[in-house]
């Protein structure tokens, strides 16, 4: 498996759980990056993590949701007290470094639904 | 100014026909366009993209032409076939930072 790889591939929670939701990034990218799409909506950026910086969080849509990068592996996206707006497909992405060309390479995604 | 505008929502071509994708961005910062293709239950896919110090760029049947006075761009399938249907994105990165700013999409359906 080359790919971004990301799991669980489908979540449903209940309305006020936490959910943790994981990315494991092509091996040797040093840039990640998570995404959230809505129903027949486009990508809306959430955080991004390179290398051993700080993560720029400005996407973050409240305190409830936080992501973890553990050096230049593994990330995970958590959302506390989950919404039934929280309802969405959760797309990861890794990349060589976030600079000129190189492409962002994206995993299928996580499906939460919030009951 | 961080949005990038993409048109139509969604569009019917016949198999053979050349559908064109709208894109309009107002951040002068952006400098990097990829266009990405979107299959149902999986991610994007990057299809093509370009600087914008390049007019137009072909790859295969896939061509994106470039207005920078205008900062609008668009992407043109070629000899559209059954297998295009798919949703396409437009996105627009300013490279000083990661991230990508993507379009609403455009739902594409090529009729056999």
């Amino acid at each position: 498996g080359a790919g971004v790889s990301q799991s669980p591939s489908n979540k449903v929670t209940e309305k006020g759980k936490d959910v943790e939701l994981r990315c494991d990034p092509i091996s040797g990218h040093t840039a990640l990056y998570w995404y959230r799409q809505r129903l027949g909506q486009g990508l809306e950026f959430l955080i991004y993590f390179q290398g051993n910086s700080a993560p720029d969080k400005s996407g973050l849509p409240s305190d409830r949701f936080s992501a973890e990068r553990t050096g230049e592996s593994v990330s995970t996206l958590t959302i506390q007290r989950t919404q039934q707006e929280d309802s969405a497909v959760y797309l990861c992405a890794s990349s060589l470094e976030p600079g000129i060309n190189q492409p962002q390479h994206f995993g299928d995604g996580t499906r939460l639904s919030i009951l | 100014q961080q949005q990038v505008k993409q048109s139509p929502q969604s569009l019917i071509v016949q198999k053979g026909g050349i559908p064109i994708i709208n894109c309009a961005y107002e951040n002068t910062a952006f400098d990097y366009f990829p266009w990405y293709q979107q299959f149902p239950g999986k991610g994007p896919a990057l299809l093509i993209a370009i600087r914008p110090d390049v007019s137009e760029k072909k790859e295969g049947r896939f061509t994106i032409s470039f207005n920078k006075s205008a900062k609008q761009f668009s992407l043109h399938i070629m000899d559209s076939q059954p297998g295009d249907s798919a949703t396409y994105f437009c996105a627009a990165k300013d490279t000083s930072y990661g991230k990508l700013t993507f379009g609403q999409g455009t739902i594409l359906t090529v009729h056999p």
